[in-house]
Formats: structure tokens, sequence, C-alpha cells
């Protein structure tokens, strides 16, 4: 296993509401990056956290925020949740924000 | 044009075949490339990097042709268990800051059977 952790592992909301979803990252690992794979498809970066400052953004909308604190922990916050927000959301860490990624287990969230 | 393109198969296979898979990318910056398994419903797993020497590990071979923007995955005596989604991923350093961008691709889907 990787030391990654997600929670929660499942959820389901519906269009409008917000949703915070946490990430434990590997002992000694002080980055953190946030992906959503979407069904069928290869996962798609959102940002990344390094040393709790936004460090690279991919292309989504500002109601996709984070949250890095200094044991290296991470949350993604999504606001006024839209259907095609439902997707697997993946926090990899590295050692380093340039170095091999390992995943965690993914948050499954659905919008209804 | 996807910053990364794979061949989504399916791939199906007896146990015992060799399978390949095909992998181009677009941003000629890019310096890290990795292929990465991916069993149903979890998390993609780092399978190996990718360098432009190729390398090997056990029946699995990894080759990066930088000139063409093309990696390749080489299976060999494929097994039961090598039946997952193969998702080749690029490592790019953007514009001169410190991260590292993962940027995947579609996956390519490969069934092993008996």
């Amino acid at each position: 296993e990787t030391g990654v952790t997600q929670s929660p592992t499942h959820l389901i909301k519906t269009r409008g509401q917000q949703v915070t979803l946490r990430c434990s990252s590997q002992s000694g690992h002080n980055t953190v990056s946030w992906y959503q794979q979407a069904l069928g498809q290869g996962p798609q970066f959102i940002f990344q956290y390094y040393r709790e400052e936004e460090n690279g953004r991919g292309n989504f909308p500002p109601r996709f925020s984070g949250l890095q604190f200094p044991n290296y922990s991470s949350e993604l916050n999504v606001n006024a949740l839209e259907l095609d927000d439902s997707a697997l959301y993946l926090c990899a860490s590295s050692l380093a924000s340039a170095e091999t990624q390992y995943f965690g287990p993914g948050t499954r969230l659905l919008v209804l | 044009r996807k910053e990364v393109e794979q061949d989504p198969g399916p791939f199906n296979v007896p146990e015992g075949a060799t399978v390949a898979f095909n992998c181009t990318y677009s941003n000629s910056a890019s310096q890290s490339f990795f292929w990465y398994r991916q069993d149903c419903r979890k998390e993609p797993k780092l399978l190996m990097s990718v360098y432009s020497s190729g390398n090997e590990d056990g029946r699995f071979t990894a080759q990066l042709n930088r000139a063409s923007q093309y990696i390749s995955l080489l299976i060999r005596d494929s097994k039961l268990s090598d039946s997952a989604t193969y998702l080749c991923v690029v490592n790019c350093n953007a514009g001169g800051t410190s991260y590292g961008k993962l940027t995947f691709g579609q996956g390519t889907i490969l069934t092993v059977h008996p």
C-alpha cells in the first residue's frame, strides 16, 4: 500500500451542494496533488499543494479549491456541485513537487 | 489534440501472449514518463518509469523515443493477473515552475483470458 489515505470513500450529494474531501499524504511527503477521474477516462490534474501553498493548477473552475495543512494533509473543496462533478477524486503524494506520485484509494462522488 | 494519446483498446489476449501498448505525447517539454496500472474501481499504481535508454522489469519492457514523442510498453508471457487498464503518464515541469503535473492518457484496457 502507498500509505496515502482518503476520506470518505463514497459520497452522494445533490446539485448546488458543497463537498469537502480529505487526503493524508504518505509519511515524509510534502506535496499533494488532486485529480478527477471521470468514468472511462484517465485522471485529470486539478491542482497541487507544496508546503501549504498552491503550486500549480489545471483547467478547473474556481469553485474547486483546496488547502494543505502543516502536517501536509490536504482538503479538496467543491462548491455549487454540478452533475458532471460525479467522478473518482484521487489524491497523490510525493516527496517533492516533481517526484513520483503515489495515489490514495480515491473518493467516489455522485452528484444527483 | 489530446496531450497524451493512447489506443483505448480493449485488447483481449490469451495467457502467454505478448502484447504491446503505444502512447504519444504532444508537449516536447515533458520530462518524466511513466506507466501506471489501474485495476477496476481502484487507484492507479505505478508500474514503471520510462527512460530513453529503455528499461525492463521482469516481463515488462518500456521504451521512450523523445524525437518521436512516443512511449511504449511491452508485456511478455501475459498472465491472467495482468488484466487491468494501463495508463500512459507524462510529467511536465512547465515553464520553469517547480511543480510536476501528471498528464494521463485515457488508458488501454487489457483482458488476458485462459
